[in-house]
């Protein structure tokens, strides 16, 4: 079966401060990957999509940038940290095809 | 552009009643519609999902959905509420034309009292 995997958990970083989190997938190969941000606990807002290694969609202009260096590992990064950055970021993948999406536990992101 | 609404922020229902949570999507072709269900500090975890056939489909926990084509709806509905119910919910639409984004609405709290 296959399963998706974010971490960290939970980190609180102070602004200025680089990240990176990191999302892996199990069972599947070549899965469309995605990162969404959810701010206090409403509405998902899509970040980046990634349809195969190497090919990266934005969909916002932002302080954050993804990559895909294997085929299902999509980590997410910023070189410096704004205190707008803070929310729950949630990893996702989907078959390729028109189906429903598998989410990861997600990452709580704080940063003071 | 592809789009999906939720109109409502929040549904209070009773334990027992029955509840509706109200979906409408935009989208050029044929729509591919979904619900997720969100429990405080978790990922969001898929419900059902309406591809083609039959109108009325069923998912997850004794929760459906119809999909209302002339309305351009897709709403969720429970005949009989269970207080562990009580969580956030999204809707989602997948377009024919972008088959690598599936948009999510801005979620419905529902909240389902004893």
């Amino acid at each position: 079966s296959q399963t998706i995997h974010q971490w960290p958990a939970t980190l609180v970083q102070p602004v200025g401060s680089p990240l990176s989190l990191e999302c892996t997938v199990e069972g599947t190969s070549n899965p469309n990957l995605y990162w969404y941000r959810q701010a206090a606990g409403r509405g998902l807002q899509l970040l980046f999509y990634s349809v195969g290694i190497g090919q990266i969609s934005s969909e916002v202009p932002q302080n954050l940038s993804a990559s895909r260096p294997q085929d299902r590992q999509f980590i997410l990064s910023s070189k410096k940290l704004l205190l707008s950055d803070s929310g729950f970021y949630l990893c996702a993948w989907i078959r390729d095809g028109y189906n429903e999406q598998f989410f990861g536990p997600g990452t709580r992101l704080t940063v003071l | 552009a592809q789009s999906v609404a939720q109109p409502e922020d929040q549904v209070n229902v009773a334990e027992g009643n029955p509840l509706t949570v109200k979906c409408t999507y935009s989208v050029s072709g044929n729509p591919y519609l979904f619900w997720y269900v969100q429990y405080p500090n978790r990922g969001l975890q898929f419900l059902l999902k309406y591809i083609t056939g039959d109108n009325l489909v069923k998912g997850s926990y004794g929760f459906e959905a119809e999909f209302n084509k002339s309305q351009t709806s897709f709403h969720l509905k429970k005949p009989s509420a269970l207080v562990s119910d009580s969580a956030l919910y999204f809707c989602a639409v997948l377009g024919y034309s972008s088959a690598s984004k599936i948009i999510f609405g801005s979620g419905t709290r529902l909240s389902i009292r004893p």
